[in-house]
């Protein structure tokens, strides 16, 4: 079964736009991590945040955690055509899980 | 070029048959896993190996086995492939056996069974 469930399923924006996906998990966790993927490629790490952080910056990205809600955003601001992707978050568990449980992505498109 | 190699990108076979992915993980990392990617599952966690050892098992089938050899690198075997095996087929590795540090992808295999 899938850990994170990302929101919405698709996004489409006009470039130069922010970009706003969610992501909700059911257990606690280590950490929360965001991916990208182009079609049909590998997934690229993007942004790692810990369970004792509450936001993160990376470049043209910014990630929140909401331990309490068990909810994390992933902000892609001013956004580019290359940005066109589908983004997946990633959740360990607690107590010794070592693997990451994928959620069910959000495709973005980004229009010129 | 992530630094996960893997082989080979395409396969096609018939059903029954047996194939073997291969990978090789980023120059230093210890830990490899195996995910299956497929447009109705989303992307599942098959197994992890840790310096050769077996660290985690998720939904992988009977049919299916791997192994990470004493060089680190590790195969995937599939045996009596189905239809519904067809499928992206994606390596990690990560430094730890913890998830801390984040996984590096290879490029996948995309298996065809017909």
């Amino acid at each position: 079964s899938q850990q994170g469930e990302e929101d919405p399923q698709a996004l489409s924006i006009q470039e130069g736009e922010n970009a706003t996906m969610n992501c909700s998990y059911k257990t606690s966790i280590n950490n929360l991590q965001w991916y990208r993927q182009n079609s049909g490629r590998g997934l690229v790490h993007l942004i790692l945040i810990r369970s004792n952080e509450r936001e993160k910056h990376s470049g043209r990205l910014r990630v929140t955690l909401d331990t309490s809600k068990k909810s994390s955003s992933l902000l892609i601001t001013a956004s580019r055509a290359a940005d066109t992707a589908s983004y997946f978050c990633a959740t360990d568990a607690n107590f010794g899980n070592e693997k990451l449980t994928f959620g069910t992505g959000t495709r973005l498109t980004i229009i010129p | 070029d992530s630094g996960v190699t893997q082989t080979p990108k395409h396969l096609i076979t018939a059903t029954g048959q047996r194939v073997t992915l291969r990978c090789s993980p980023r120059s230093g990392d210890l830990s490899v896993y195996w995910y299956q990617q497929s447009l109705d599952q989303g992307l599942q966690f098959l197994i992890q190996y840790y310096n050769g050892e077996e660290r985690a098992k998720g939904n992988i089938l009977e049919r299916f086995s791997a192994q990470q050899f004493p060089d680190l690198h590790s195969e995937l075997n599939l045996s009596s492939l189905e239809l519904g095996d067809s499928a992206l087929y994606f390596c990690a590795s990560s430094v730890a056996v913890i998830s801390d540090y984040g996984y590096t992808f290879g490029s996948g295999t995309r298996l065809t069974v017909v």
